[in-house]
């Protein structure tokens, strides 16, 4: 059984800029929510993704956007960064919206 | 919102110890996991909770889902160094949808062989 894997680890970026993140599903599991984790807090929801559609989202400006493939697969977009989106990002997938969400390892993302 | 407090917020044990933390909320849940997270990596689901006053064990780790619905205790038993980690409580954001979990601020182990 293949777990979460998101891509890449680790990337640095400058204000302003854009950035994509990537997350592939647990296998068998068609739902990926993605949640910030700042340094020393617990995870917090951005967005769900089931059926390629948004099923939820938590308190996060819209130029936080994601999109859900037909593959499960899943991108976490930022435009506009800022100096405080530097935290790591985690995807977890279930299999539909209401399982117990498993995580990947998380992008940490460092914004200069 | 739903606000989920962890107590303590740190622990710092020698080897085969035991540990008890807690979690506590001002709403109601009706689903309770426990997650642990190392540095490096993501967290890792430990033990799901569906029922009021449900007792579940997975190997040293014993969690309980409080009969108030507001409360959650995780117990390790016989500590080890690789217990190492942060733990974290979660619940869905409220009673009627399980689509996005609400995280406490984590307790902190640290075990010393």
């Amino acid at each position: 059984e293949t777990g979460v894997t998101q891509s890449p680890t680790h990337l640095i970026k400058t204000r302003g800029q854009q950035v994509t993140l990537r997350c592939s599903s647990q296998s068998g599991h068609n739902t990926v929510s993605w949640y910030q984790q700042a340094l020393g807090q617990g995870p917090q929801f951005i967005f769900q993704y089931y059926r390629e559609e948004e099923n939820g989202r938590g308190n996060f400006p819209p130029r936080f956007s994601g999109l859900q493939f037909p593959n499960y697969s899943s991108e976490l977009n930022v435009n506009a960064l800022e100096l405080d989106d530097s935290a790591l990002y985690l995807c977890a997938s279930s299999l539909g919206p209401y399982g117990p969400q498993h995580f990947g390892d998380g992008t940490r993302l460092s914004i200069l | 919102g739903q606000q989920l407090n962890q107590s303590p917020q740190s622990m710092f044990i020698q080897e085969g110890e035991d540990v008890s933390m807690n979690c506590t909320s001002s709403s109601i849940f009706n689903t309770w996991l426990w997650y642990k997270q190392e540095p490096g990596e993501g967290p890792v689901l430990l033990i799901a909770l569906y029922k009021a006053g449900e007792l579940t064990s997975n190997g040293r780790l014993t969690a309980q889902f409080g009969i108030t619905r507001k409360d959650s205790f995780l117990n390790i038993s016989a500590s080890i160094p690789s217990d190492v980690g942060i733990y974290f409580c979660a619940g869905p954001k409220n009673s009627n949808s399980g689509y996005a979990l609400n995280f406490g601020k984590g307790t902190s182990l640290l075990v010393t062989p």
